[in-house]
């Protein structure tokens, strides 16, 4: 069965600095994945996106995400953080024999340091 | 991106009653729309994918006849929660794509946080 898998529940990082959230799947065939930004009181918004082609893949805001198939993982990135970015994080896989069926990790809370 | 609402945004019932939750697609036309519901601070649950003009496929273990779901035009769907009870109170989230069968890229309603005492 697919899964999705986000390690690290809360992650805080200090302005300016990097950042990486954690994903990894589990699918038999090449998967569609997502990562979403939800914010407090607002709808996911989606970041980025990987279909097939590049396995580096550019999003929204400065975000980049990585598809490694050996490590069947899809982590995500940034350089520099800004406070603007702390928000819960989900990765999600999709199966285009299923529909269209979005599965969701279990979402990542980014908290910022000034 | 594309433009999705939900109705209401937030509404507070009382156990027994049914409310009735309202997606649109503002932008496009959608045959297919997906039904998630987020408990706090964890992650979506897709409930069922909803099609126009055609019956819901619902998710192992969500109850059809309490969660129904309507996809009357190519631009709505709802969502009644019949005989609401506390346990049923959570947050609601709906999803629209442009694609048929679902497939890609989905775009997100606001959500609607429902409240059963």
């Amino acid at each position: 069965a697919q899964s999705v898998t986000q390690p690290d529940i809360h992650i805080t990082v200090s302005e300016g600095a990097s950042l990486e959230l954690r994903c990894n799947y589990s699918y038999g065939a090449t998967p569609y994945l997502f990562w979403y930004v939800q914010s407090p009181g607002q709808g996911l918004q989606l970041l980025l996106k990987y279909f097939s082609g590049d396995t580096l893949v550019q999003g929204i805001k400065g975000f980049e995400a990585e598809f490694k198939r050996s490590q069947s993982s899809f982590n995500l990135r940034k350089p520099s953080v800004h406070w603007s970015d702390a928000a819960e994080y989900f990765c999600a896989v999709g199966a285009g024999n299923q529909g269209g069926k979005l599965i969701f990790g279990q979402g990542t809370e980014l908290s910022v340091k000034p | 991106g594309a433009v999705v609402s939900q109705h209401p945004s937030r509404v507070i019932c009382k156990s027994g009653t049914s409310v009735k939750i309202e997606c649109r697609s503002l932008d496009f036309q959608a045959t297919t729309m997906f039904w998630y519901r987020q408990f706090p601070k964890q992650s979506l649950m897709l409930m069922a994918t909803s099609n126009e003009g055609s019956k819901a496929t619902y998710e192992q273990g969500v109850e059809k006849d309490k969660f129904l779901i309507n996809h009357a035009s190519l631009t709505l769907s709802t969502l009644t929660v019949t005989s609401a009870h506390p346990e049923d109170s959570s947050f609601y989230i709906c999803s629209v794509s442009r694609l048929a069968g679902g497939l890609g890229e989905q775009y997100f309603g606001p959500g609607t946080r429902l409240t059963v005492t």
